[in-house]
C-alpha cells in the first residue's frame, strides 16, 4: 500500500534561517507531488506541484523553492525564513486519472 | 484561481442538514471534496468528474453542475463526527489541484 512520510512534524526556526522540509512517498511510481501551506485558520494554498523528476510548477514565487531529486521525494526549501512563512505545511501525492490526493501529516512551522 | 466556497462557517445541531457550495470562474475538470479535523491532514471524501454527476458517502453526498461551474456538498442528519473544515478542490489541466478557503462546520449536541 502507498504511504507518505513528511518530517519533521514541528519546527521552530529563527527569522533569516534556512529551511528544508522533506516528503517521500512509498508504494507508487511517478506520483504527482504537491506542497501546500495553511496559515492558522485559513485555507490550503498551493505552493508547488510536480508531475515528474525535475518538473516543478511554482504557484507562489516568494522566498520558497521546491525540488524533486528523486521520483518519490519532494523537498521544500528556503534560504532565509520570514515571519510570514509560519504555518502548517502539507505534502500530498496523487497518481493516475481520475486522481485523488493523499496528504502527509504535515509540518507545523513557527518562525520566531 | 481559487474556487469560492460558501458559507464560510456553519453551526448545526445533531440531526440537522447542511449544504456547502463551491463555485469557480474557470471550467471544471473535476471537483474534489475533503474534510480536515483540527490539527490534522485533510482526508479525501469524494471526487466528481463530470457535469451532473452525483455521489454519496454514507450521509454525505455531492453534486456537480458543470454548466454552472458549481458543486455542492450535502450533509444530512449531521453527527458530531462531521465537525471539521470542508474544502473543495478543483482539478485542473496537468494534475494541478487548487483548494478553496474552506467551510468550518461545527455540529453541536
Amino acid at each position: 500500500s502507498q504511504t507518505i512520510h513528511q518530517w519533521p512534524a514541528t519546527l521552530v526556526q529563527p527569522v533569516g534561517s534556512p529551511l528544508s522540509l522533506e516528503c517521500t512517498v512509498e508504494g507508487t511510481s511517478n506520483p504527482n507531488l504537491y506542497w501546500y501551506r495553511q496559515a492558522a485558520g485559513r485555507g490550503l494554498q498551493l505552493l508547488f506541484y510536480s508531475v515528474g523528476i525535475g518538473q516543478i510548477s511554482s504557484e507562489v514565487p516568494q522566498n520558497l523553492s521546491a525540488s524533486r531529486p528523486q521520483d518519490r521525494q519532494f523537498i521544500l526549501s528556503s534560504k532565509k525564513l520570514l515571519l510570514s512563512d509560519s504555518g502548517f505545511y502539507l505534502c500530498a501525492w496523487s497518481v493516475g486519472q481520475p486522481f485523488e490526493a493523499f496528504f502527509g501529516q504535515g509540518t507545523r512551522l513557527t518562525v520566531v | 484561481q481559487q474556487p469560492v466556497q460558501s458559507p464560510q462557517a456553519v453551526i448545526l445541531r445533531e440531526g440537522e442538514d447542511a449544504v456547502i457550495n463551491c463555485s469557480s470562474s474557470k471550467a471544471l475538470y473535476s471537483v474534489h471534496w475533503y474534510r480536515q479535523k483540527h490539527g490534522e491532514a485533510p482526508v479525501f471524501l469524494m471526487i466528481l468528474l463530470k457535469g451532473g454527476e452525483q455521489k454519496g458517502h454514507e450521509k454525505i453526498s455531492a453534486s456537480f453542475n458543470e454548466k454552472k461551474q458549481q458543486s455542492s456538498l450535502y450533509l444530512t442528519a449531521s453527527q458530531l463526527s462531521y465537525s471539521g473544515t470542508y474544502f473543495c478542490g478543483l482539478g485542473e489541466y496537468g494534475n494541478k489541484l487548487v483548494f478553496g478557503a474552506g467551510t468550518i462546520l461545527r455540529v453541536k449536541s
